[in-house]
């Protein structure tokens, strides 16, 4: 069975540029969820989508955006990019979200914005 | 969710137990506590989780206080592959799969 696949691996964009990063999550997941790793903030949770609905959401800003598709895939989405959103964004996927034991997480994209 | 404390981080030799701690005091009757680790360069992966009674599986074991306000992973037979940061965490079973992460530990296996 694949595990979660996010696309690209590494990317570097400029400043006031926008970004879409893909994860594919692991067949039959509905839930998925994205995260911002940075070295002054940790992980941190993004959003959540679940039947192509954003169900649960963190403390961003505006920018940063998602959507999920039908077949579960999400891609999430940063405008304007500030020298700030350099970072690894993680995907996390499982089946139902609520009351699922085990959230699994993909390699991550990183991103640096110059 | 409950927030958590744990040591930045740790040292433990190759073969030997490693018990790394967590403290939750604020932790509700509704919150499990999970753990996670992160290997450098990899997402997170599950390690184990419990509510109010031991737990133990393929991994590693998960001690919960009786007031449940603190918890101890233990891997067994800490090997260097176990290198990586440990991150305890409390959530209720209605978050979704939504986990706030805090620093976490860092776990050095040495030879």
């Amino acid at each position: 069975k694949a595990g979660v696949t996010q696309t690209p691996r590494y990317l570097i964009k400029t400043r006031g540029q926008q970004v879409t990063l893909s994860c594919s999550p692991i067949s039959g997941h509905r839930s998925v969820s994205w995260y911002q790793q940075t070295p002054g903030q940790g992980l941190q949770f993004l959003f959540e989508y679940f039947s192509e609905t954003q169900r649960n959401k963190g403390n961003f800003p505006g920018r940063f955006s998602g959507r999920q598709f039908s077949n579960s895939r999400s891609e999430m989405n940063v405008s304007t990019l500030e020298l700030g959103d350099s970072a690894l964004y993680l995907c996390a996927s499982s089946p139902w979200g609520v009351a699922d034991t085990e959230a699994f997480f993909g390699q991550g994209t990183r991103l640096t914005v110059v | 969710d409950a927030k958590t404390t744990q040591p930045t981080s740790m040292d433990c030799a190759e073969g030997r137990a490693a018990n790394l701690p967590c403290n939750h005091s604020t932790i509700s009757g509704n919150e499990y506590v999970y753990w996670y680790r992160q290997i450098h360069s990899q997402g997170p992966q599950y390690i184990i989780h419990g509510l109010k009674n031991n737990e133990t599986n393929e991994m590693a074991s998960l001690i919960i206080t009786e007031d449940r306000k603190s918890s101890t992973l233990i891997l067994p037979h800490a090997t260097l592959r176990d290198t990586a940061v440990y991150y305890c965490i409390v959530r209720p079973d209605y978050a979704g799969n939504m986990l706030t992460f805090g620093g976490g530990t860092r776990l050095m296996v040495k030879p």
